[in-house]
């Protein structure tokens, strides 16, 4: 597609449950960004993907996050064990990599955790 | 700690004023700039960047930007606002690694 594409658009899950969040950066991008939008915590960034470098996971805030990235292209964000305060907007960013390239987002998978 | 400050939580303006929102940064260098725009329920969309040269800006939908090294700023700037320029802005800074590092944002309100 022209732009990132992520999936699902919405997702309520129950406490304790795992969920995953899918990506899809813009074709030919090699970097690639989830960050994390909530309120009175605004844009936090959570981990970066550069090619085959390894990935800068420095803004994962616990280990019941992860996130992968096949082939170089889709990226999964997987929550393990949900919390309430897991609930927020993932947004998912690619760019051709490099300092100062423009870093496109995606609209945001919304979840809310019950 | 480096850091992207938005003065500004929230602006009202009436449609066909002028438009001010303030960015500023603290870093040793300089930064790259960015201005994103957030439209309710909408992914974060570019309005303009600055890297090096002229410190005036152009963005897209009449919008520009001016970077002032002295003050460490890179205030936003619109003359003429138009309702559907009610959104969220966020200025943004890229240091290493091509990461942003975001403002707070600033939630603009624009009165008929």
């Amino acid at each position: 597609g022209a732009g990132v594409s992520q999936s699902p658009s919405n997702k309520v899950t129950e406490k304790g449950k795992d969920v995953e969040l899918r990506c899809d950066p813009i074709s030919g991008h090699t970097a690639l960004y989830w960050y994390r939008q909530s309120l009175g915590q605004g844009l936090e960034f959570l981990i970066y993907f550069q090619g085959n470098s390894a990935p800068d996971k420095s803004g994962l805030p616990s280990d019941r996050f992860s996130a992968e990235r096949t082939g170089g292209s889709v990226s999964t964000l997987t929550i393990q064990r949900t919390q309430q305060e897991d609930s927020a907007v993932y947004l998912c960013a690619s760019s051709l990599g490099g300092s100062g390239n423009t870093i496109y987002f995606g609209e945001g998978s919304w979840l809310t955790v019950v | 700690a480096q850091s992207v400050t938005q003065p500004d939580i929230h602006i009202t303006v009436s449609e066909g004023a002028s438009l001010e929102l303030r960015c500023n940064y603290s870093y040793g260098a300089t930064p790259y700039l960015f201005w994103y725009v957030q439209s309710p329920g909408q992914g974060l969309q570019l309005l303009l960047k600055y890297f090096s040269g002229d410190t005036l800006v152009q963005g897209i939908k009449g919008f520009e930007a001016e970077f002032k090294r002295s003050q460490s700023s890179f205030n936003l700037r619109k003359p003429s606002v138009h309702w559907s320029d009610a959104a969220e802005y966020f200025c943004a800074v890229v240091v290493a690694g091509n990461k942003l590092t975001f403002g707070g944002g600033t939630r603009v309100l624009v009165k008929p």
